[in-house]
């Protein structure tokens, strides 16, 4: 199974601020399939990206994705109050289908 | 708009068996495919099974194969999931959500439900 790791695991960051967020694989992600996710305390995870560069309907376009093989990255440009979150990314080329286990985008 | 609606949550003892329903609404439900992913306290987020609705087909990530069993009634727009043999590393919530695609193979999921807590206790 592809493992995958996330870091950091917590940034504290003020609102405006760029932000870049890192997902490594343990092994190459077949096609680059792979998706990020935003989730909120109490609420269900909301799809952000997918195939690694593409932003899902809805999406602002401050949220950006990058990557191939075993490295990604998730790019928030300007951080406004509600990105503060919990976001996961999760690959979908092989089975079983894994997440990472995430990073914690904070207030400073 | 695309609604997945889980049912309430649930108290189980060990050993006992779990179903959680996930009804759809607001899409041709035939047209993708449903997956359930389950988090746990302070683990991450873990994929679970995947169903064909239009065709039944299912496929289980090996941690829990021979304990899950995925199943859908068209007629209902439902999906159901049953985790049997609970012990207490199964207490977590439960997501229903919405494949992507109607495939040989889940995808990425862009609806959720709302999750189901299902606590394992004696």
């Amino acid at each position: 199974e592809i493992v995958l790791t996330q870091s950091p695991g917590t940034l504290s960051l003020s609102p405006g601020e760029r932000v870049t967020l890192s997902c490594r694989a343990s092994q190459s992600v077949t096609n680059s399939y792979l998706a990020w996710y935003q989730q909120k305390p109490g609420q269900a995870p909301r799809l952000l990206m997918y195939g690694a560069s593409s932003r899902a309907p809805g999406i602002p376009d401050r949220f950006s994705g990058n990557g191939s093989g075993t490295d990604f990255t998730l790019t928030i440009s300007r951080l406004e109050p509600e990105d503060f979150a919990l976001y996961y990314c999760q690959q979908y080329g092989s089975s079983p289908l894994t997440f990472g286990g995430g990073t914690k985008v904070e207030i400073k | 708009q695309v609604q997945l609606v889980q049912s309430g949550a649930e108290v189980k003892k060990p050993g006992a068996s779990v179903k959680v329903s996930c009804k759809a609404s607001g899409y041709t439900f035939r047209n993708n495919a449903m997956n359930w992913v389950r988090q746990a306290p302070g683990q991450r987020l873990e994929w679970m099974g995947w169903i064909n609705v239009a065709n039944g087909n299912t496929k289980y990530a090996q941690s829990f194969q021979g304990r899950v069993t995925i199943t859908s009634d068209t007629s209902a727009n439902t999906v159901y999931m049953e985790l049997s043999s609970l012990t207490s590393e199964d207490t977590g919530i439960y997501y229903c959500a919405r494949d992507v695609f109607s495939s040989a193979w889940p995808y990425y999921f862009d609806f959720w439900g709302q999750g189901t807590l299902v606590t394992v206790s004696s």
